[in-house]
């Protein structure tokens, strides 16, 4: 079983949306991200949580906001959905603070009308 | 700001031997990672450098040079299934890591 899973894989949908993202992992990882990947662009981190009540902003926030469940759980919402965050989506995990290995969910293909 | 650079894209053939360069220039240095990412999937680790030097590991080698800014990883005796991206990630100051767009390697036969 995978250890970090995403759900939808794939979802279309259109302008004005509103859609969650879903992860869980089952790493007993403290610390949980959300990227989106463009061509070209490369990962870019949109919110990360360091533990159920620590959650911060990444570089590209706006648009998006975040869940944080319990320690295995962390959704992203986008409330009214826009073409241009059409995107991969990845969830990842890390255990420690100063070894920051990033464990990544198999992605969510996001497509926004 | 923070930046890192690696080639858009490299080809190669295959049986051959191929090196991916970072340079990187970053508010503080806690590590640097590589990362292979094939087409639309999920990146997985591949190396950690946090001192000078190579680091080793079966077909894969990685680099790094603290004082120039400078990683690259070295894959050896290429196979088909090594075609992917290849990404540069470095943990600054505050342990965060900031990535590189990577590098979309093509190995043809």
């Amino acid at each position: 079983d995978a250890d970090v899973t995403q759900t939808p894989r794939n979802r279309i949908t259109k302008t004005g949306k509103r859609i969650m993202l879903e992860c869980s992992q089952t790493k007993g990882h403290d610390r949980m991200y959300w990227y989106r990947q463009d061509p070209g662009l490369g990962l870019r981190l949109i919110y990360y949580s360091f533990d159920v009540k620590d959650i911060n902003k990444g570089e590209i926030s706006d648009g998006y906001s975040v869940s944080r469940q319990a320690q295995a759980k962390f959704s992203l919402s986008l409330e009214s959905a826009i073409p241009n965050q059409t995107a991969l989506y990845f969830c990842a995990t890390s255990a420690t603070a100063d070894y920051n290995e990033q464990f990544f969910g198999p992605g969510t293909r996001l497509t926004v009308l | 700001g923070q930046n890192i650079d690696q080639p858009t894209e490299m080809t190669a053939t295959e049986g051959a031997i191929v090196q991916i360069n970072c340079t990187y220039q970053t508010s503080g240095f806690n590590g640097l990672f590589w990362y292979q990412q094939h087409a639309g999937e999920a990146p997985t680790f591949l190396s950690y450098n946090v001192l000078d030097g190579l680091e080793e590991k079966g077909r894969f080698s990685s680099f790094l040079s603290r004082s120039k800014g400078y990683s690259y990883l070295l894959l050896k005796e290429l196979q088909m299934k090594d075609s992917a991206s290849y990404l540069c990630a470095v943990m600054d100051s505050n342990y965060q890591l900031i990535w590189g767009a990577g590098t979309k390697l093509i190995i043809k036969p």
